[in-house]
């Protein structure tokens, strides 16, 4: 069965500070890779996604992802966090039936 | 991306009770899903509901626990059925249009069984 990692579970960043967060997943094949966001009272949302070509996917209010199909990852950066991007952020993998890793909850301090 | 709601939101429930939620997207999709988040886990996928069949269960999920119906392409029910406290959990339904392979989630309903 698949299996999605991310080994920080909480990170706590002051604003203008880089951001990457891991993910890891155990799946040979072929896969849809997603990283969600869920910002405080809010629901789940798509923050970017990737299914083939550049393996570097950019997604929405400044994040990337890359994809690194030999390492099994699929992290998520950002050059520079603000306060507004405190939330709980969730790697999922899979074609339909997605499975998720456990989250990172991030705080960025003003 | 689509609208989707779910009702009802919040609800707090007594052992042994049951408790149907509903989710509705404002657009005909190819696919519904539900999940369950339970206090300080990820999100786990229940079943895949299926329009006008059987929805189809994962691993550890039943239909006499959790029934489900889709009876048209907007529309889906979850039954949290004979609750206990372990159920307390966040549902969610999630939404896919076949030509985006990307799911959609609505707000969630925050159930707690007491």
């Amino acid at each position: 069965a698949q299996s999605v990692s991310q080994h920080n579970h909480h990170v706590i960043l002051s604003e203008a500070a880089s951001l990457e967060l891991g993910c890891n997943y155990s799946y040979g094949g072929t896969v849809n890779l997603f990283w969600y966001v869920q910002y405080p009272g809010q629901h789940l949302q798509l923050l970017l996604k990737y299914f083939s070509g550049d393996p570097l996917v950019k997604g929405i209010k400044g994040f990337e992802a890359e994809f690194i199909k030999s390492k099994f990852s699929f992290n998520l950066r950002k050059p520079s966090v603000q306060w507004s991007d405190t939330a709980e952020y969730f790697c999922a993998v899979g074609f339909q039936k997605l499975v998720f890793g456990t989250g990172t909850r991030l705080l960025v301090s003003p | 991306s689509a609208v989707i709601s779910q009702k009802p939101s919040r609800d707090i429930c007594q052992r042994g009770t049951s408790l149907t939620i509903q989710c509705q997207v404002d657009s005909q999709v190819t696919m519904m899903f539900w999940y369950r988040q339970q206090p300080g886990q990820s999100l786990t996928l229940i079943a895949t509901a299926n329009q006008g069949s059987e929805a189809t269960y994962e691993s550890g999920f039943v239909i006499d626990k959790f029934p489900i119906s889709r009876p048209n392409l907007t529309f889906s029910t979850l039954t949290v059925s004979n609750m206990s406290p372990e159920d307390s959990s966040i549902y969610l339904c999630s939404v896919e249009h076949r030509t985006t392979d990307t799911q959609y989630f609505g707000p969630g309903t925050r159930l707690t069984v007491l």
